[in-house]
């Protein structure tokens, strides 16, 4: 298995829901990761896992909450967010502390919030 | 602060032609240069990855080349299909801190048009 799998590919909530967007990886790498892309800009970073501990959290607001339960799963759970958190929100992994030949992306969640 | 600049913003050809695509970083120290092409609303795919030892790789019509020195790579499309429609990124990282966490080119969009 060479795929990271993102579910669900699409999801629409208010902005008083709670939700929660999965992803999982079956090739042993031990470095996970979450990306928030906005159309035509570049996939900005949001998380990284390192070994199942949280390694980087690059100033996210609070309302973007991540969990790795395992090295294989990593859910990024999503409560009160605003219709600008709409966007494409793309899972990544990679095989850690070395260099990344296996930076592998998932094929997203496209987010609306209304 | 590490910066990776891809060039042209986007290209329309025509089916069947070749087209070149570059990309000047600044990221230093260097680990590895990576193209990915993404299709809209879908995660980024890996066409290439290259050390800084490494001079070409090809995959199949995409042929990528990297030039250490002056810190410029390029992606040649050979014979263009309707199907190479999409945003190419070049993609850095830097080995600081052991995270290897990449800096993003804003891509390129290429149209190929029967």
């Amino acid at each position: 298995d060479t795929e990271v799998t993102q579910t669900p590919k699409h999801l629409v909530m208010g902005m008083t829901n709670k939700k929660s967007l999965k992803c999982e990886q079956h090739m042993g790498h031990r470095a996970m990761y979450w990306y928030k892309q906005k159309a035509k800009k570049p996939p900005e970073l949001m998380f990284v896992y390192s070994y199942e501990k949280l390694s980087i959290n690059e100033s996210v607001p609070s309302r973007f909450s991540p969990e790795c339960p395992n090295s294989s799963l990593l859910n990024l759970h999503l409560h009160a967010l605003q219709p600008e958190d709409s966007a494409l929100y793309l899972c990544a992994s990679s095989q850690g502390d070395i260099p990344s030949y296996g930076y592998t992306f998932g094929s997203g969640t496209r987010l609306t919030v209304v | 602060k590490n910066q990776v600049e891809q060039s042209p913003q986007s290209l329309i050809i025509l089916e069947g032609k070749n087209c070149t695509l570059q990309c000047n970083y600044t990221v230093s120290p260097f680990s590895n240069l990576r193209w990915y092409k993404q299709d809209t609303g879908r995660g980024p795919v890996s066409l290439t990855i290259m050390t800084f030892s490494e001079n070409t790789k090809s995959n199949g019509r995409y042929t990528a080349t990297l030039d250490a020195d002056t810190k410029q790579s390029s992606l040649h499309i050979t014979a263009s299909q309707l199907s190479d429609s999409a945003s190419y990124i070049c993609v850095v990282s830097d080995p600081s801190g052991g995270s290897y966490i990449p800096t993003f080119g804003r891509g390129t969009s290429l149209i190929v048009h029967p």
